[in-house]
């Protein structure tokens, strides 16, 4: 089975832009998960979805966004973007029953500047 | 007080050694716990997960749980330089009966002295 797949790898955006990033799980896998990791905060949860509905969500702004299409790829947003959101954002699929842990991708680096 | 808690470490053992990570989570409701181990530059990857006390045993990688004592620790045996990484400790937290939700520890980095 192919991995959990995300892009972009790499981005640099200027702040008040915004950005979208993508994820499409390991097939079969109908639960998509988003995370942020920085030094200092470590893995943050951001938001999670299963067949097309958030069903769970972390504490960021609202400048935080998602969604999932039928095929369970999903994409997250960010508007407005602020320096403090330079960050390694992780994209974790899992089967339904999520007691058997994630598998990750590889994640996007995003700088802002 | 943080939901899940690890020593950041560094940790250093020698290569052969016993390495013993440590955490220890605050909801008592907390039903699975994994531990994924991250290489610098690279994804977390998942090693270990246990739902019940005791010990579950997988090579040279033992998770331990004590729910009791909200406690869930990892052994590495016969420690290797290639097990030089960040252990993260991840807590299932139950939010509603349908869905729940996964909270990471802040990491312990463990260093393989050859």
């Amino acid at each position: 089975k192919a991995g959990v797949t995300q892009t972009p790898r790499y981005l640099i955006k200027t702040r008040g832009q915004q950005v979208t990033l993508s994820c499409s799980p390991i097939s079969g896998h109908r639960s998509v998960s988003w995370y942020q990791q920085t030094p200092g905060q470590g893995l943050q949860f951001l938001f999670e979805y299963f067949s097309e509905t958030q069903r769970n969500k972390g504490n960021f702004p609202g400048r935080f966004s998602g969604r999932q299409f039928s095929n369970s790829r999903s994409e997250m947003n960010v508007s407005t973007l602020e320096l403090g959101d330079s960050a390694l954002y992780l994209c974790a699929s899992s089967e339904f029953d999520r007691n058997y842990g994630y598998t990750f991708g590889s994640g996007t680096r995003l700088t802002v500047v | 007080q943080k939901e899940v808690e690890q020593n950041s470490g560094p940790l250093s053992v020698p290569e052969g050694a016993i390495a013993s990570l440590n955490c220890t989570y605050s909801d008592r409701g907390s039903q699975s716990f994994f531990w994924y181990r991250q290489y610098s530059g690279k994804s977390p990857e998942l090693i270990m997960f246990i739902y019940s006390n005791g010990d579950k045993e997988d090579g040279r990688f033992t998770a331990q749980l004590n729910k009791a004592s909200q406690y869930v620790s990892l052994l590495i045996r016969d420690s290797q330089p290639s097990d030089s990484a960040t252990y993260l400790c991840a807590v299932n937290r139950i939010i509603k009966t349908s869905y729940d939700k996964v909270i990471f520890g802040p990491g312990t980095s463990l260093s393989v002295i050859p």
